[in-house]
């Protein structure tokens, strides 16, 4: 199936240090969202994005949504070693009834304490 | 609010039996659930919609005889995968959409973990 892609696949950085990973597509998207999995559990929610150019922050992270609805990314300033986790983002696509959501293929985040 | 549950957790079972996966709305009512399933390291692949009352619409490549979805309410959707072999070992995540809310955000269960011998 589709999937959009992620870079960097992984990083390792110091806590701290602020991060920055993107998500691009070839297909356009009406809203992009940004999850954080956890081992073994779901995916949680940690921004949505509705308009082109919404630039939208939620404590530490912020995130924007390419103008030319093909692209997102994701900032997290002064990293801490809960950050560590895999960075998902999705595109969601369909019509009113018919929505769902196209999966990134992942950041994977590590911390040096 | 807007939780998601699944039970089991992890099931272990036997290559040729069927497994059922259980998704539960606790605080809303979704008309549409949809399932998911990961692969060590790998992003979630949508594998199919589940809308109550009717009809699962599965994604291209998906077994819709393999994997049976039934959603007989509105906090209630099933996953049966039948005759399991161990390559049908992997994370299946649910999720759901509030029917109060923008039909947009969907949210995700923890995932039970499959693993077929």
């Amino acid at each position: 199936g589709q999937q959009l892609n992620q870079s960097p696949q992984s990083m390792f950085i110091q806590e701290g240090e602020d991060v920055s990973m993107n998500c691009t597509s070839s297909s356009i998207f009406n809203t992009w969202l940004w999850y954080k999995q956890d081992p073994g559990e779901g995916p949680v929610l940690l921004i949505a994005l509705y308009k082109a150019g919404e630039l939208t922050s939620n404590g530490r992270l912020t995130a924007q949504f390419g103008i030319t609805r093909k692209d997102s990314f994701l900032n997290i300033s002064a990293s801490i070693p809960s950050d560590v986790g895999i960075y998902f983002c999705a595109g969601q696509k369909g019509t009113s009834g018919t929505y769902k959501y196209i999966f990134g293929t992942g950041t994977r985040l590590k911390v040096l304490a | 609010g807007a939780v998601v549950s699944q039970h089991p957790s992890r099931v272990i079972c036997k290559s040729g039996t069927s497994v059922k996966i259980e998704c539960r709305s606790l605080d809303f009512q979704a008309t549409t659930m949809f399932w998911y399933r990961q692969f060590p390291k790998q992003s979630l692949m949508l594998m199919a919609t589940s809308n109550e009352g009717s009809k699962a619409t599965y994604e291209q490549g998906v077994e819709k005889d393999k994997f049976l979805i039934n959603h007989a309410s509105l906090t209630l959707s099933t996953l049966t995968v039948t005759s399991a072999h161990p390559e049908d070992s992997s994370f299946y995540i649910c999720s759901a959409r509030d029917v109060a809310g923008t039909g947009i955000e969907q949210f995700f269960g923890p995932g039970t973990r499959l693993t077929v011998l």
